[in-house]
């Protein structure tokens, strides 16, 4: 089993949907980001987050400590919003900052 | 301010070659990784580097040796490349202040 599992691994929309990509992990924490990978390939990072919710444009994600849990939400989806979308967690203990990463989330926004 | 660039961004071995990847950035960052992407698995840390002159093992370390001898640069090399090393590699690097990496463009290698 991955310390970080996203689900789904693909989706598809259309546009105006409202998205959500999921992620869990299974060790302690102490950062959680999403990051966005475009189809020619650059990864950008999206947002990092520790507690609560974050918010930036058309995007929100929030974490749940408690539950091991994260969300990405896209608003208003348009097929420039198609990417992968990947999870990564920062580890407690771990030196460097080392960050674990999840599959990626393959979404598709149809016109 | 190019940020973090890779060279090259493509490249082709045969099995038992040896080439250096090499990873720049102009953003005075004091960590620097490197990762493998491959389809159906997340990106995976080969080594990283917390200072200039430090290096330190990731998760797939084996096949890979790097060194960080100038802080904006940091060599990946591989001394007798194998079908198991095709993958696409990205370089990223962060301060010391902050939690975001920023990722290079990537290098696709293929190992024949």
């Amino acid at each position: 089993k991955n310390e970080v599992e996203q689900s789904p691994q693909n989706l598809t929309a259309q546009e105006g949907e409202f998205i959500t990509i999921n992620c869990s992990y299974s060790v302690g924490i102490s950062a959680l980001h999403w990051l966005q990978q475009h189809p020619g390939g650059g990864i950008v990072s999206l947002f990092m987050l520790s507690s609560g919710k974050k918010k930036h444009g058309r995007l929100i994600a929030t974490i749940n400590i408690q539950e091991k849990h994260s969300s990405l939400h896209i608003t208003a989806s348009h097929p420039r919003d198609s990417a992968v979308y990947i999870c990564a967690a920062r580890r407690s203990e771990t030196s460097g900052s080392r960050l674990t990463f999840g599959e990626g989330t393959q979404l598709t926004v149809n016109p | 301010n190019a940020g973090v660039t890779q060279t090259p961004k493509f490249r082709v071995l045969k099995t038992g070659q040896s080439m250096t990847l090499l990873c720049a950035q102009d953003m005075n960052h004091e960590y620097m990784y490197w990762y493998r992407q491959d389809p159906g698995m997340g990106l995976r840390l080969i080594h990283y580097s917390v200072g200039e002159g430090t290096t330190a093992k990731g998760e797939v370390p084996d096949g890979y040796n790097v060194s960080r001898l100038k802080k904006q640069n940091f060599l990946l090399g591989l001394e007798s490349a194998a079908p198991s090393q095709t993958s696409v590699y990205f370089c990223a690097s962060r301060t010391s202040g902050a939690d975001t990496q920023y990722f290079g463009p990537g290098t696709r290698l293929t190992v024949l």
